[in-house]
């Protein structure tokens, strides 16, 4: 069975320091992992995805994330957090190759940058 | 705009009434996964529809049900409804029947039942 544990319900950074999001995940088969971001009353957008490329994953507005398969984590970071960057975050697993595809999301932590 | 285009945005019913939700997923994608979002129990996977066929089940109640039509909208039908089924209700799809590649979701459609 997949699960996924994020470490964090609540995050709080001031603006221009750097931003650690954990993530750890159990999976019995090859994972997929993503990181989505959702706003407040928005919907969910994807970050970035690890799907056995590369373990060092760039996504969108300077996220970067590393797959880390003897630490069964796939922390999410970010050099300089921006204002804009407040959101809830989610850590998300998938069995790559199993056919019935369904994602399974972490509870989510909330990001708050401070000015 | 991801694409995937869900109404109405909004929705405010009584207990006991019938609602159903619309999505039409972005155009190419064969999938659709119905996902509700509460404060307690987070995001959680209800069903999964591939090229009109049901694929997968998650944690659906039998009061709630769903399709995917020939033109692969789909609409998720919530009856005898509670207060417990307020909710965010979010649509998502994706090309094919894995989930290796993440899915496209849509905005959401807002469950406040009163």
């Amino acid at each position: 069975a997949q699960s996924v544990t994020q470490l964090d319900s609540h995050v709080s950074v001031s603006e221009g320091t750097p931003v650690l999001l954990r993530c750890n995940y159990s999976s019995s088969y090859s994972p997929s992992l993503f990181w989505y971001v959702q706003h407040p009353n928005k919907g969910l957008q994807l970050l970035l995805k690890y799907t056995s490329a590369a373990t060092l994953v760039k996504g969108i507005n300077g996220f970067e994330a590393e797959f880390k398969k003897s630490e069964t984590s796939f922390h999410l970071t970010k050099p300089s957090a921006h204002m804009s960057d407040a959101a809830e975050y989610f850590c998300v697993v998938s069995d790559r190759w199993r056919s019935q595809g369904n994602l399974i999301f972490g509870k989510g932590t909330k990001l708050s940058v401070k000015p | 705009d991801s694409g995937v285009t869900q109404t109405p945005k909004h929705l405010i019913t009584a207990t006991g009434q019938r609602v159903t939700l619309r999505c039409s997923p972005r155009s190419g994608d064969l999938s659709v996964y119905w996902y509700q979002q509460s404060l307690d129990q987070g995001l959680q996977f209800l069903i999964q529809y591939y090229n009109g066929e049901e694929r997968a089940k998650g944690n659906i109640l039998e009061r709630f049900s769903a399709q995917q039509f020939p033109d692969l909208h789909s609409e998720l039908n919530l009856s005898s409804l509670e207060l417990g089924d307020s909710a965010l209700y979010f649509c998502a799809s994706s090309v094919g029947l894995l989930s290796n590649y993440g899915y496209t979701f849509g905005s959401g459609t807002r469950l406040t039942v009163v």
